[in-house]
């Protein structure tokens, strides 16, 4: 079992470039989540998925933040323009069944640096 | 909108104690609470789920309890290891699947 995939581990960009995070979900499993760690505000959801479907984005902090989930085993977070206050550790996690009572299992994080 | 928070942000102890983390949140209406583990530069790791039915779970040397009439959670670690050095987080559902995290409380254990 591979786990939940993330890629790249680091990134580090100018400010104004278009950033894309890459997560691949365990297998079968039906919910994917984006999340967000920096220092002063801890870990926030940023977006999930159940079925491929966006069901609450209200975490998303502005239209320069994009998410999509083209399959059930692809998800992309897209930044673009990028600004230095993105950067922060991005989450990818998923869930087997969608419910409330389900535990998530987080991938590894991509580092992002925006200079 | 659920709140926790965790107690204390950064806790340093001996090798071979017992410690208590705690975890308080402000909606007691929770489907369940989970405790994490985040090694530094990694992802977090399941310890425990506590379902809102259940008083307490355990799994080798951790014990999670959940009080929620008094918003309250402690996870229990007996006999700690250098291993277990890392930030533990709390984590509830609000609504359907989303997570509210507390800030996680930092634990080095000193061989």
């Amino acid at each position: 079992d591979a786990g939940v995939i993330q890629s790249p581990r680091h990134e580090v960009t100018e400010m104004g470039q278009e950033v894309t995070l890459r997560c691949k979900p365990i297998s079968g499993h039906n919910s994917l989540f984006w999340y967000r760690q920096t220092m002063m505000r801890g870990l926030e959801l940023l977006i999930y998925f159940n079925n491929n479907v966006p069901i609450d984005d209200s975490g998303m902090p502005e239209d320069r933040f994009s998410a999509k989930m083209p399959n059930a085993s692809f998800s992309t977070l897209k930044i673009q323009p990028s600004e230095p206050r993105d950067s922060a550790v991005y989450f990818c996690a998923s869930s087997p069944a969608g419910t409330p009572t389900d535990t998530q299992y987080f991938g590894p994080g991509t580092r992002l640096t925006v200079l | 909108k659920q709140e926790v928070t965790q107690i204390p942000a950064a806790l340093s102890v001996p090798e071979g104690e017992n410690l208590v983390l705690n975890c308080s949140f402000t909606d007691s209406a929770i489907y369940n609470l989970q405790w994490f583990r985040q090694d530094p530069g990694k992802g977090l790791t399941s310890l425990l789920l506590i379902q809102s039915s259940q008083r307490e779970q355990t799994s080798g040397r951790l014990n999670a309890s959940l009080d929620k009439s008094s918003g309250r959670s402690t996870l229990y670690i007996a006999a700690s290891q250098p291993g277990d050095s890392a930030t533990y987080l709390c984590a509830l559902p609000q609504g359907a699947q989303k997570l509210v995290f507390g800030q996680g409380t930092r634990l080095t254990i000193n061989p």
